[in-house]
């Protein structure tokens, strides 16, 4: 099992479409958490990290579930330029520091 | 934001030079910074993890003599492509940690030929 898994998609959205995508991992003592987003043949830029108690910004919305060891980003609204790969990141503790595992990404395309 | 730079964005070079790659972090002072690498339509894979003053730490199969990192300062770290083959040919990544967050570099794409 991957330490972090993603649905690869990709998930083709008409715009203003909501679009919800899940992550799950596998280490109960992960810290902190994140959504990424990449553009292709770009860098990763931070989206959002994400809280215990969910949070939002702008049109995202991030939330956690420790019990179930999954996070989700909700984009409402979507926008053309939101086509992207979303990438979920999970620090665990290892060593004695943090290790931080990235997900294989979810590709979404918002069509016009 | 944070802002980490990386240089140079592209190079090409001949089988066996060695390629240097320079990170970083321009408006924050970074104990660990990371490099990656990614292949086409493929994730981040982490190489190393570069901790200033202190020896890198690789990941398993990455080999420590050919990809040779320095962070010498708690705002550059290098990464060193020595005896560079086609196959090393790939888009080299780094970020800088700041509090629990990384920031990346916008990433070196190098082709070895």
């Amino acid at each position: 099992r991957k330490e972090v898994e993603q649905d690869p998609g990709p998930f083709n959205v008409p715009e203003g479409a909501t679009v919800a995508f899940n992550c799950t991992y596998s280490n109960s003592a992960s810290q902190s958490f994140f959504w990424y987003r990449q553009d292709c043949r770009k860098e990763p830029k931070l989206l959002m990290s994400v809280y215990s108690s969910g949070n939002e910004d702008g049109r995202f919305t991030a939330q956690l579930n420790r019990a179930s060891q999954y996070i989700s980003l909700l984009i409402r609204d979507s926008k053309l330029s939101d086509s992207a790969t979303y990438l979920c990141v999970v620090n665990k503790p290892q060593g004695g520091t943090y290790k931080y595992i990235f997900g294989t990404g979810t590709r979404l395309k918002v069509l016009a | 934001g944070a802002v980490v730079s990386q240089h140079p964005s592209r190079v090409i070079c001949k089988s066996g030079t060695s390629v240097k790659i320079e990170c970083r972090s321009l408006d924050f002072q970074a104990t660990t910074m990371f490099w990656y690498r990614q292949f086409p339509k493929q994730s981040l894979m982490l190489m190393a993890t570069s901790n200033e003053g202190s020896k890198a730490t690789y990941e398993q199969g990455v080999e420590k003599d050919k990809f040779l990192i320095n962070h010498a300062s708690l705002t550059l770290s290098t990464l060193t492509v020595t005896s560079a083959h086609p196959e090393d040919s790939s888009f080299y990544i780094c970020s800088a940690l700041l509090s629990y967050e990384q920031y990346f570099g916008p990433g070196t794409r190098l082709t070895v030929t």
